[in-house]
């Protein structure tokens, strides 16, 4: 079975500060990766997710990601923190028949001060 | 469209009640899950489900049943709530056209505390 680590449970950064968040994942052949952003009592958002090809990707709200095969990782990354990126991001990996189930990191909590 | 909805959004029960979260999606995607959410866990998969008439185990599926009767239902059934089961449900679907590279889709969620 997948796994994925997000090594940070929690990261304070100031406003418009840049940011990066660490995922990596465990898969033997090329994984389908995703970051979700859950903001505070919502539900999660699709940010980006990468499955092939050019290994950096872009996302929403000024996203981006890179996929570092040698170093199993996935990394997020934004140049220009606002307040309202404050919330708790998720990395996630294709797992299962046909990569149907997602396997998801524990989560980092992003705190932004002004 | 309203995307992924979940019923209730909060609800508290005492230990040994029963109850079922119901989640529905008007996007006719095949695929559904069922995940909770815990500090310091992630998400974490119960049951799912690949099409109508059809679910199966994920992760954690212990003290939970779920149903699929309609392709745009999926139900989560707690037959005898336990206080470990104090947690956050979120409810997801996704399609089936690109297999693990679509994006799941997920509901508000609902928070439910046993007593």
């Amino acid at each position: 079975a997948q796994s994925v680590t997000q090594p940070d449970i929690h990261i304070t950064v100031s406003e418009g500060a840049s940011l990066e968040l660490r995922c990596n994942y465990s898969y033997g052949a090329t994984p389908y990766l995703f970051w979700y952003v859950q903001s505070p009592g919502q539900g999660l958002q699709l940010l980006l997710k990468y499955f092939s090809g050019d290994t950096l990707v872009q996302g929403i709200k000024g996203f981006e990601a890179e996929f570092k095969r040698s170093q199993s990782s996935f990394n997020l990354r934004k140049p220009s923190v606002h307040w309202s990126d404050a919330a708790e991001y998720f990395c996630a990996v294709a797992d299962g028949e046909y990569g149907n189930k997602l396997v998801f990191g524990a989560g980092t909590i992003l705190r932004v001060k002004s | 469209n309203a995307g992924v909805t979940q019923t209730p959004k909060f609800r508290v029960l005492k230990t040994g009640q029963s109850m079922t979260l119901l989640c529905a999606q008007d996007m006719n995607h095949e695929y559904m899950y069922w995940y909770r959410q815990d500090p310091g866990m992630g998400l974490r998969l119960i049951h799912y489900s690949v099409g109508e008439g059809t679910t199966a185990k994920g992760e954690v599926p212990d003290g939970y049943n779920v149903s699929r009767l309609k392709k745009q239902n999926f139900l989560l059934g707690l037959e005898s709530a336990a206080p470990s089961q104090t947690s956050v449900y979120f409810c997801a679907s996704k399609t089936d056209r690109g297999r693990g590279r679509d994006e799941q889709f997920f509901g508000p969620g609902t928070r439910l505390t046993v007593l």
